[in-house]
């Protein structure tokens, strides 16, 4: 019963390198989001996706690129990474983008650019 | 996109009931309104999810008025274990983007 995987946990990188968050979901679920996380703060939406090939902005997409070739798998690109980057990223995935709808959400990944 | 509003944080001791109050006063006939937990280094999980009136089950209760212009999460006999941020979600029906806010850090005292 995985759920919603991420991968890497964790992760350092120097500025100016790119790398790709994979998330997974298991749950047959269209719709597929991420989310950044700073330091006692709330979450704050990056991109999601309401099905295969769909894929939009959220609150905060500048210096990330998403894809959804498959209804499984939804990974965020950071293009080139910049200290302000450093924060706790989570994908999350639900049957659909309406309120009735309950949200799961992995168990996160910790990015620290240097 | 309803905006809600929640206390930023609260304080309440081991064995009391907490209330926390979400206010969306621009809430849509079709929405639900749906509480989340997160603990520290962990993604939020669901904990209750009503309409209106009053939904039960073991971990809260949510109370939600005739108007539905906000929502209260009641949560019984808290332990150091409910130390957690809550997030009062409503109105995503509409566009597909799902908006959590800060959310109330609650903390338990013993």
């Amino acid at each position: 019963n995985a759920g919603v995987t991420q991968t890497p946990k964790f992760q350092v990188l120097k500025t100016g390198q790119s790398m790709t968050l994979q998330c997974a979901q298991d749950m047959n679920h269209e719709y597929m989001s991420w989310y950044r996380q700073d330091p006692g703060m709330g979450l704050r939406l990056i991109h999601y996706s309401v099905g295969a090939g769909i894929t939009d902005q959220g609150e905060v997409p500048n210096g990330y690129n998403v894809s959804r070739s498959t209804t499984e798998d939804f990974p965020l690109r950071l293009l080139s990474a910049a200290p302000s980057q450093t924060s706790v990223y989570f994908c999350a995935s639900s049957q659909g983008g309406s309120s009735g709808n309950t949200i799961y959400f992995g168990e996160g990944s910790w990015l620290t650019v240097v | 996109l309803a905006k809600t509003t929640q206390p930023i944080s609260m304080d309440s001791y081991e064995g009391q009931e907490v209330n926390i109050t979400c206010s969306h006063n621009n809430i849509a006939t079709n929405d639900y309104i749906t509480w989340y937990q997160q603990f520290p280094s962990q993604g939020p999980r669901f904990i209750i999810q009503g309409y209106k009136t009053k939904v039960t089950n073991e971990v809260a209760s949510l109370f939600i008025p005739a108007d539905r212009k906000s929502s209260t999460l009641s949560l019984p006999r808290v332990s150091l274990s409910d130390t957690a941020v809550y997030y009062c979600l409503v109105d995503y029906s509409s566009a597909s983007k799902i908006i959590f806010g800060s959310g109330t850090r609650l903390s338990i005292r013993p």
